[in-house]
């Protein structure tokens, strides 16, 4: 079965860029998407369609994806972006999401 | 207001069922493929099952494969997931989720709240 692989954990200052990765075999093949879960909240999605932002998420946000890896970028970093981040992709009948990426800002 | 509302969590022993709703409103339910993604305790989201927007194709995580059954009602902007033969490992948040795009499993831009459902052993 098709994995994802994300680091547990990312730590960043705040005003800094964190960058948080999701590694999948031939993942630059498929979509991937990024959500961000607060605690005791629904994921919200961030990212979809490797690159794009939802209306209402903030230009901090970006994403690539390529070879094997898709990456999930946060410029300036606020403390409000302290949160888990998950990458997910799909076919035609699974979806995948990676193991989550604790993100501190400190 | 979009929402999407699950119900039908709770506690069951080991080995029985459980039968959970969720009910969508404010969007056109019937054009998109719609999901189940549940969440353990302090673990990771973990899709659980996906149906097509007629509900003539039904698709599982290996994890429930034989003991989960989705499907749903376009008529009432139900989506149904049945669960048996249930382990203490099911114990978790399920969400109830919508892709962006319609007719695809896809991302999930609209979430629900969730319903807890705990598996006594």
């Amino acid at each position: 079965s098709y994995e994802l692989t994300q680091p547990p954990s990312v730590s960043v200052s705040p005003g800094q860029t964190a960058s948080i990765t999701c590694s999948g075999d031939k993942l630059g093949d498929k979509d991937a998407c990024w959500y961000q879960q607060k605690p005791g909240q629904s994921p919200v999605l961030v990212i979809y369609q490797d690159v794009k932002r939802p209306s209402g998420i903030p230009e901090r946000f970006s994403g690539s994806n390529s070879g094997n890896t898709a990456t999930l970028t946060i410029s300036g970093t606020q403390a409000m972006d302290e949160a888990d981040y998950y990458c997910q992709t799909w076919d035609r009948s699974t979806v995948v999401f990676g193991g989550g990426t604790k993100l501190t800002v400190l | 207001e979009v929402q999407l509302l699950e119900s039908g969590g709770g506690l069951v022993q080991r080995g029985g069922s459980l039968r959970l709703s969720c009910a969508a409103s404010g969007l056109t339910f019937s054009i998109y493929a719609m999901s189940w993604v549940r969440q353990a305790p302090g673990k990771g989201l973990e899709w659980v099952s996906g149906i097509s927007t007629s509900g003539g194709s039904t698709y599982y995580a290996d994890s429930v494969k034989g003991r989960f059954t989705i499907s749903r009602d376009n008529s009432k902007n139900t989506l149904n997931l049945q669960m048996n033969s249930l382990r203490a490992e099911d114990t978790a948040v399920y969400y109830c989720a919508k892709p962006r795009e319609g007719a695809v499993l896809g991302a999930f831009d609209l979430w629900g709240r969730g319903t807890l459902v705990t598996v006594s052993s």
